[in-house]
């Protein structure tokens, strides 16, 4: 009965590859949205879906893209991955009154 | 650029004693103000939310907002060693959009 879940929970790859998150949540929440976990702490917004629609694009890379087939599910694509993409990645949905619901993280080391 | 800033910390505080955490914006037309808690190595939970001036108590946890000085804060009474980790303060600024600090790191001494 996991609300928010992200598979998978944790990512090493080499410099150079092309690497997919994927996200769901089962709170019948209309909103998603990812983060990125600096090695700082520094939470920061990268995507906000709303219905499958884009609703922010924080000027992230290209080489990241987001989809999303439903408003259950938002996944993450990464092409081309560097070094300085290792982070925690954290999918977010968004209940009553903005309050956000996270998932667990997933944890991407590039090497 | 909206920011949110906080003291990055750490607080350390003895085991009873009160914690307070503090957070200022910088955009004006922030309506909704949020704590939460991330303990290491897990994913940030939500402690509180605020929209009006004023206090907004729920059990050890009292957070206070003060939009004219731009101001957010949490206080943690009968602070436990369980209190220790660290406090996002969050700042939605309109279109599905929520700022974050950097965080507190609080340690609660037993």
């Amino acid at each position: 009965d996991t609300a928010v879940s992200q598979t998978p929970k944790y990512l090493v790859t080499q410099m150079g590859n092309d690497k997919s998150i994927k996200c769901e949540q089962n709170l019948g929440h209309d909103t998603m949205y990812w983060y990125k976990q600096d090695s700082k702490k520094f939470l920061k917004i990268m995507f906000s879906y709303n219905n499958k629609e884009l609703i922010i694009n924080e000027t992230v890379p290209n080489r990241f893209s987001p989809k999303s087939p439903d408003k259950a599910h938002l996944n993450l694509h990464i092409n081309s991955l560097e070094l300085g993409d290792s982070a925690v990645y954290f999918c977010a949905s968004d209940g009553q009154q903005e309050t956000q619901y996270f998932g667990p993280g997933t944890r991407l080391l590039v090497l | 650029q909206k920011e949110v800033e906080q003291n990055s910390g750490p607080l350390s505080v003895p085991e009873g004693a009160i914690a307070s955490l503090n957070c200022t914006y910088s955009d004006r037309g922030s309506q909704s103000f949020f704590w939460y808690r991330q303990y290491s190595g897990k994913s940030p939970e939500l402690i509180m939310f605020i929209y009006s001036n004023g206090d907004k108590e729920d059990g050890r946890f009292t957070a206070q907002l003060n939009k004219a000085s731009q101001y957010v804060s949490l206080l943690i009474r009968d602070s436990q060693p369980s209190d220790s980790a660290t406090y996002l303060c969050a700042v939605n600024t309109g279109g599905f959009k929520t700022i974050f600090g950097a965080g507190t790191r609080l340690f609660v001494k037993a």
